[in-house]
């Protein structure tokens, strides 16, 4: 069946360590987005993809890097520098077409600190 | 800014009663989106409208766009246990498909 993969599900993270979190779709498309999503809060977005080799930054970037080599890859890497990584971190993707296609979400990674 | 404000935060209502879930955008919206999300899960689609005066239906329920495009609604009808979770708008400015979402509205279902 066509979806999104996220994994882990539960990610620990020591003080100063970077982490990388997977996110794969067979969906075939182009766009791929990153969003956090704190207690309270609704999601914010921290990267986006709309091709390959290209990603451009969202609302909360800050502390966090991206890469896409691959149409159906999007890992998103929490730095040393994101001082506040505890969250639920989601991962969608979308047609890219000139008017509104809907996102469709992963299961989400759980980011805890230890 | 771009912010969506979603009314209310919470609802807990008893099976098979009818409940609304308000989504208001201080700006004209381009798409407007309605998602569900169970605790721990990511979000599912719902549904997607785009036109002022816009009405769309699902099983048991009905999101409507009014004519300026700046307030959703999202109504269920009989809700059930099944529908509990956590409701989510998110809207579209521009015709990039960038969302941005509001904070959210809990439903419970009481048997």
């Amino acid at each position: 069946d066509g979806g999104i993969t996220q994994s882990p599900k539960y990610l620990f993270r020591k003080e100063g360590q970077n982490v990388t979190l997977s996110c794969e779709q067979n969906l075939n498309h182009d766009a791929m987005y990153w969003y956090r999503q704190d207690p309270g809060q609704g999601l914010r977005l921290i990267y986006y993809s709309q091709i390959v080799n290209d990603f451009q930054k969202g609302d909360i970037a800050e502390g966090y890097s991206v890469s896409r080599e691959k149409k159906e890859s999007f890992p998103l890497t929490v730095t040393s520098a994101q001082k506040n990584p505890t969250a639920f971190y989601l991962c969608a993707s979308s047609a890219w077409a000139r008017y509104n296609q809907p996102q469709h979400f992963g299961d989400g990674t759980r980011l805890s600190i230890l | 800014s771009q912010e969506l404000e979603q009314s209310p935060q919470s609802l807990i209502v008893q099976e098979g009663k009818n409940l609304t879930i308000n989504c208001t955008s201080s700006k004209t919206l381009y798409g407007l989106y309605w998602y569900k999300q169970k605790y721990g899960e990511g979000l599912i689609f719902l549904m997607m409208l785009q036109k002022g005066g816009e009405e769309k239906s699902h099983e048991k329920i009905t999101a409507k766009l009014d004519e300026k495009k700046q307030q959703s609604s999202l109504h269920i009808t009989a809700s059930q246990p099944s529908h509990a979770g956590i409701y989510l708008c998110g809207a579209t400015q521009t015709g990039a498909n960038n969302l941005f979402f509001g904070t959210g509205t809990r439903l419970t279902v009481i048997p």
